[in-house]
C-alpha cells in the first residue's frame, strides 16, 4: 500500500534553533515530492518539487532534500513566521498524488 | 494573476440538506482537483478533472458527492444529504497541466453540517 508519513506531528522550536522535517515514503514508482507550507485558514502553499534522489532545493532559510526513501525540510535559524504546517506529497505510479499528514511547527520569539 | 478562488468561504447547513461549493480555477488551467481536509487530518484526495477527459472520481466516499466542470473552467462540487461526517474543509487545486506540475490551491471552503 502507497503510503506517506511525516513526522513529527509537531514541533516547537526556539527562534535560531535550526530543525529537520521528515517525509518518509513507500510508493511504487516515485515521479516526483512536493513540500507545501499551509497557514491556518488558508490553502497550502507551493515550495519545492525534488524528482530523483539527492536532489536538493533552497529557498531562504528553507532546504528540501530527497532520497531513495524519505525527503527532509531542513530549517535554518527559523523564525516565528516560519511557524505553519507543512505538507509533503508525493507524485508515483498511476499518477497518484498522496499527501502526508503535515508537521506543526510553532517558533518562539 | 488571480489565484484559485472558491466560495463560499464558510458553509453551515442542517444534517439532511444539499450544498454546492464553486472552484474557479486559474485561467489556462487544465487540471483541477478536490480534496478534504478534516480536522488535523492530512488531505484526502476526492475528485481530479483534466481538459475534456472523464474525471477520475476514484477518492468520492460515497454516491452522495459528485462534481462536474463546465467548459474547462469552473468547477462545483455537491454533497447531497450532508452527515455530520461531512464537515471538513473543502480544497480545491489546479495546475497548468497533469500530474507532475505542483498544484496551487485555493482558500477552502468550510462546510459545518449541524
Amino acid at each position: 500500500e502507497d503510503q506517506v508519513t511525516q513526522s513529527p506531528e509537531a514541533l516547537r522550536l526556539q527562534e535560531g534553533e535550526s530543525s529537520s522535517l521528515n517525509c518518509s515514503y513507500t510508493v511504487s514508482g516515485l515521479r516526483g515530492l512536493f513540500w507545501y507550507r499551509q497557514d491556518p485558514g488558508k490553502g497550502p502553499e507551493f515550495l519545492f518539487t525534488l524528482y530523483s534522489a539527492g536532489e536538493e532545493k533552497e529557498k531562504e532559510r528553507l532546504k528540501a532534500t530527497l532520497t531513495k526513501k524519505e525527503s527532509f525540510l531542513h530549517i535554518t535559524a527559523p523564525k516565528p513566521e516560519d511557524s505553519a504546517t507543512y505538507l509533503c506529497a508525493v507524485l508515483h505510479a498511476g499518477n497518484m498524488l498522496t499527501f502526508g499528514g503535515g508537521t506543526r511547527l510553532m517558533v518562539k520569539p | 494573476g488571480a489565484g484559485v478562488s472558491q466560495s463560499p468561504s464558510n458553509k453551515v447547513t442542517e444534517k439532511g440538506k444539499d450544498v454546492e461549493l464553486r472552484c474557479d480555477p486559474i485561467s489556462g488551467h487544465t487540471a483541477l482537483y478536490w480534496y478534504r481536509q478534516s480536522l488535523g487530518q492530512g488531505l484526502e484526495f476526492l475528485i481530479y478533472f483534466q481538459g475534456n477527459s472523464a474525471p477520475d472520481k476514484s477518492g468520492l466516499p460515497s454516491d452522495r458527492f459528485s462534481a462536474e466542470r463546465t467548459g474547462g473552467s469552473v468547477s462545483t462540487l455537491t454533497i447531497q444529504r450532508t452527515q455530520q461526517e461531512d464537515s471538513a474543509v473543502y480544497l480545491c487545486a489546479s495546475s497548468p497541466i497533469a500530474y507532475n506540475s505542483p498544484l496551487h490551491f485555493g482558500n477552502g471552503t468550510r462546510l459545518t453540517v449541524t
